[in-house]
């Protein structure tokens, strides 16, 4: 079945970039989605990409993905203590019914933000 | 507009006891799924409602857990008896069925389950 890897830890300090990767293994994966937990919270969706693009865009955060090589990154740009979370990775593909299916999650990794 | 929301946000029961898990998805999202996450794996699915139809309930563990969801609209995940190895947190998360929201799924904060 679909397996989804990213790092466990990156620790980075205040302002500088942060980029957080994953690898996926389905090629047929249709969305592919970054989400944020601070502690005690539950899932944020951050932002996601299609599969027929390679980068997206959102005020600080952007989405790299490289479909050739399985790859996906967040780069998170002047990284603030506030950004202290775990950041999961997810992939989906459309179920035959057309609609979403369900996620395949990595296992996080820990962001933490040193001022 | 309200998010997910979920009850409780924290069960303690004792092995053997039955416990029922609500989730209310996001007034309009046709879509509903049970995630579970054990203590440090990963975020796993349990299964899928399109309204109130099972689309997928692939991911469920065993035949300890029934999922509901009458009407279409809030769900129910019951677990019954409950053993050690359910202890950890469940998400209920839902999404549209169609449109440009279709990619979203939305995420409740999560029902910590601790069984002793």
């Amino acid at each position: 079945g679909e397996d989804v890897e990213q790092s466990l830890f990156l620790s980075v300090r205040e302002g500088d970039s942060s980029v957080i990767n994953c690898t996926y293994t389905d090629s047929s994966s249709t969305y592919l989605y970054w989400y944020k937990q601070e502690p005690g919270a539950g899932l944020q969706l951050l932002t996601y990409i299609f599969s027929n693009m390679d980068m997206k865009q959102d005020q600080r955060l952007t989405v790299l993905l490289n479909k050739k090589d399985k790859h996906l990154s967040l780069r998170i740009a002047d990284t603030q203590t506030g950004d202290s979370a775990i950041y999961f990775c997810a992939v989906t593909s459309l179920n035959n019914g057309g609609s979403q299916g369900n996620l395949i999650f990595g296992k996080g990794t820990k962001l933490s933000v040193k001022p | 507009e309200a998010g997910v929301t979920q009850f409780p946000s924290h069960s303690v029961i004792e092995k053997g006891q039955t416990v029922t898990l609500r989730c209310d998805p996001i007034s309009g999202h046709d879509n509903l799924y049970w995630y579970r996450r054990v203590m440090g794996k990963e975020i796993k699915f349990l299964l899928h409602f399109v309204k109130e139809s099972k689309q997928d309930e692939s991911g469920m563990p065993n035949n300890r857990f029934l999922a509901e969801r009458t009407g279409g609209t809030y769900s129910t995940l019951k677990v019954q008896p409950a053993e050690l190895e359910d202890s950890g947190v469940y998400f209920c998360a839902s999404s549209q069925l169609r449109g440009t929201g279709l990619a979203e799924q939305y995420f409740g904060p999560g029902t910590r389950l601790t069984v002793t």
